[in-house]
């Protein structure tokens, strides 16, 4: 198996713009976790999913953000409109269930200028 | 919400030496787990450990949860154990998951 496989790596966009964030899980994993990580704020678990239905999104900073899971292989986290206090790394990570370790994905480096 | 402190912030050892790190929170909690990332960003979760003790190679973890916190031993320490060892935790009565800042780990060969 590849992994958890994030795209893009890096993004650089302009404040204001919509940002896409995708992450394909492992095949077989049933959840999924976005995380944010930055200086100032450390990590956070921004929402999890549980078969495809969002289960916490607690963490989720702003009406800007929404993640979205259509399909058991495809999740997004998209920030509209982006501000710059939203650059960070963006993780994605998958598990067979919750109570066991998860894997996680290379991470996107989000910058908005 | 529950506060989460790791210590010592940072530990240097030399390759073979064991070490602790530790995990204090504020509050009952339902859910554990011990984070390493490495210092190219990569993370890895190492354990899911609200109680009690698992072991994964030379990584152990023991959470005593009546006590309000949690152990991470490393055994025989590899230059690659080098990086940052982030607890988080979720509390038992509800809320997201709070990491601490992290113990920063450097092993030198």
């Amino acid at each position: 198996d590849a992994g958890v496989i994030q795209s893009p790596r890096h993004e650089v966009t302009e404040m204001g713009q919509e940002v896409t964030l995708r992450c394909k899980p492992i095949s077989g994993h049933n959840s999924l976790f976005w995380y944010r990580q930055t200086m100032m704020r450390g990590l956070e678990l921004l929402i999890y999913f549980n078969n495809n239905v969002p289960i916490d999104d607690s963490g989720m900073p702003e009406d800007r953000f929404s993640a979205k899971m259509p399909n058991a292989s495809f999740s997004t986290l998209k920030i509209q409109p982006s501000e710059p206090r939203d650059s960070a790394v963006y993780f994605c990570a998958s598990t067979y269930r919750q109570g066991l370790v998860a894997t996680f994905g290379s991470g996107t480096r989000l910058t908005v200028v | 919400g529950i506060q989460v402190e790791q210590s010592p912030p940072d530990l240097i050892l030399q390759e073979g030496a064991n070490s602790t790190l530790r995990c204090n929170f504020s509050d009952s909690v339902n859910n554990l787990q011990w984070f390493h990332q490495n210092p190219w960003g990569q993370l890895i979760n190492l354990f899911y450990i609200p109680s009690g003790t698992k072991q994964n190679g030379r990584l152990s973890a023991t959470t005593v949860a009546t006590e309000r916190y949690s152990l991470l031993y490393i055994s025989s320490s590899q230059t690659t154990d080098s990086g940052v060892y982030f607890c988080a935790v979720e509390r038992a009565s509800g809320s997201r998951l709070t990491f601490g800042e992290g113990t920063q780990l450097t092993v030198n060969p």
